[in-house]
């Protein structure tokens, strides 16, 4: 198994312009999420979704928008980057039901010039 | 508002000392409490906490929950350098209709030779 995958790894982006983060999970979980990580502080929730075709937002949603595509993909777009949303954003899974631990992925580090 | 907080922020020592790491939260629906270690990628799970007074042991790492004074730490015994790494306390507030995971800034822990 795989676990959380995601892609790409490093982008770059200009001020202004749009991508997407995707995330993958093998582990047939229901919840997903994503979650961003700034120097010197712990992860903050961006979005999550607890089943397939459900969304919400989490503790910082403004400027992205998340779309959960099946049980396994979560995807998180950017519409305008900014500089504010250069960040390091990790996806996560787990079995809401259980409880038990998130698993994340390895992490996509996006610059915003 | 919920809130988790680490304590202390950085910690250098040297190898074979005992650390202990502190984590106090206050959230409004309290499921569990994690650690997880980070060293410079995604998050590792070590622990999860649900009930107070049950120390959970891994090797010579522990950790145990006071839901009283709604408080955990994290004992590491005869540090290694390999422990080098940032420690993150987070708290499960799923319940409720809400979902995820409010975290603390990290431990950045430093093991000297």
């Amino acid at each position: 198994n795989a676990g959380v995958t995601q892609t790409p790894k490093f982008q770059v982006l200009k001020t202004g312009q749009s991508m997407t983060l995707q995330c993958a999970q093998d582990m047939n979980h229901n919840s997903m999420y994503w979650y961003r990580q700034d120097p010197g502080m712990g992860l903050r929730l961006i979005y999550y979704s607890a089943s397939e075709g459900t969304t919400d937002k989490g503790e910082v949603p403004n400027g992205y928008n998340v779309s959960r595509l099946n049980k396994r993909e979560f995807s998180l777009r950017l519409e305008s980057a900014a500089p504010s949303q250069t960040s390091v954003y990790f996806c996560a899974s787990r079995y809401l039901l259980t409880g038990k631990e998130q698993f994340f992925g390895p992490g996509t580090r996006l610059t915003v010039l | 508002e919920d809130k988790v907080v680490q304590s202390p922020l950085s910690l250098v020592v040297h190898e074979g000392d005992t650390v202990t790491l502190n984590c106090s939260y206050e959230v409004t629906n309290f499921r569990s409490l994690l650690w997880y270690k980070q060293e410079k990628k995604a998050p590792t799970f070590l622990f999860m906490l649900t009930s107070s007074g049950i120390e959970k042991k891994s090797g010579r790492l522990s950790s145990i929950l006071d839901k009283k004074e709604l408080f955990s730490i994290l004992n590491i015994t005869a540090t290694q350098t390999g422990d080098s790494a940032v420690y993150l306390c987070a708290v499960d507030f799923s319940g409720g209709g809400a979902d995820g995971l409010t975290f603390g800034k990290g431990t950045h822990l430093i093991i000297q030779p």
